[in-house]
């Protein structure tokens, strides 16, 4: 089994569509959990940065974490043609430095 | 907030030659910056972890000698990839971070093609 595993789509939705991006992980020591935006041929764009469980909202973008199931989502409101990327998923644990990431799930927001 | 430039974006270069990449922490110093490795619809593969002023900490499976990593100062860590192949056409990025209660900050990467 893979650390973090994420389904990679692709995810194709209409524009306006709320979409849904996930995570799972089997590592229980996991505390830190970022979702990432990533456009064809740049570097990876930092979206959300959540500790521990609970939601974290910022603008259109809100992150779950529960810990108890190992899950993360991230949940995209009123998407736009703009949103269609790779989304990845991060986490580490309280003491490495290094975040080990999801394979990625791309998005196609269709106008 | 954070930001990382990298360059070269794009490079190409012949077989057996050497490239450098670099990446710089503009508005912060970075003590600890990752490289990765991305394949075509692949995810990030951590390559090494560069340390100010030490030897940087190579993942299981990549070439110390192949992939240098210095990392000489607080703002600057270069990435050298000698006596390249085609096999080692890939995307790099690089990437810092603020501390631990800050996420990681990604430079724009650097397209590699060997030919």
């Amino acid at each position: 089994q893979k650390e973090v595993e994420q389904d990679p789509g692709p995810l194709s939705v209409p524009e306006g569509a709320i979409v849904s991006l996930n995570c799972t992980y089997s590592n229980s020591a996991f505390q830190y959990f970022m979702w990432y935006r990533q456009y064809s041929r740049k570097g990876p764009e930092l979206l959300m940065y959540t500790y521990s469980s609970g939601n974290k909202e910022d603008g259109r973008f809100t992150a779950q974490v529960d810990k108890s199931s190992k899950y993360i989502s991230l949940f995209i409101r009123d998407s736009q043609p703009s949103d269609s990327a790779t989304y990845l998923c991060a986490m580490r644990n309280n003491y490495g430095q290094n975040f080990v990431f999801g394979p990625g799930t791309r998005l196609s927001v269709l106008p | 907030g954070a930001v990382v430039s990298q360059h070269p974006s794009w490079v190409i270069c012949k077989s057996g030659t050497s490239v450098k990449i670099e990446c710089r922490s503009l508005d912060f110093q970075a003590t600890t910056m990752f490289w990765y490795r991305q394949f075509p619809k692949q995810s990030l593969m951590l390559m090494a972890t560069s340390n100010e002023g030490s030897k940087a900490t190579y993942e299981q499976g990549v070439e110390k000698d192949k992939f240098l990593i210095n990392h000489a100062s607080l703002t600057l860590s270069t990435l050298t990839v000698t006596s390249a192949h085609p096999e080692d056409s890939s995307f790099y990025i690089c990437s810092a971070s603020l501390g631990q209660n800050y996420g990681y900050t990604f430079g724009s990467g650097t397209r590699l093609t060997v030919v």
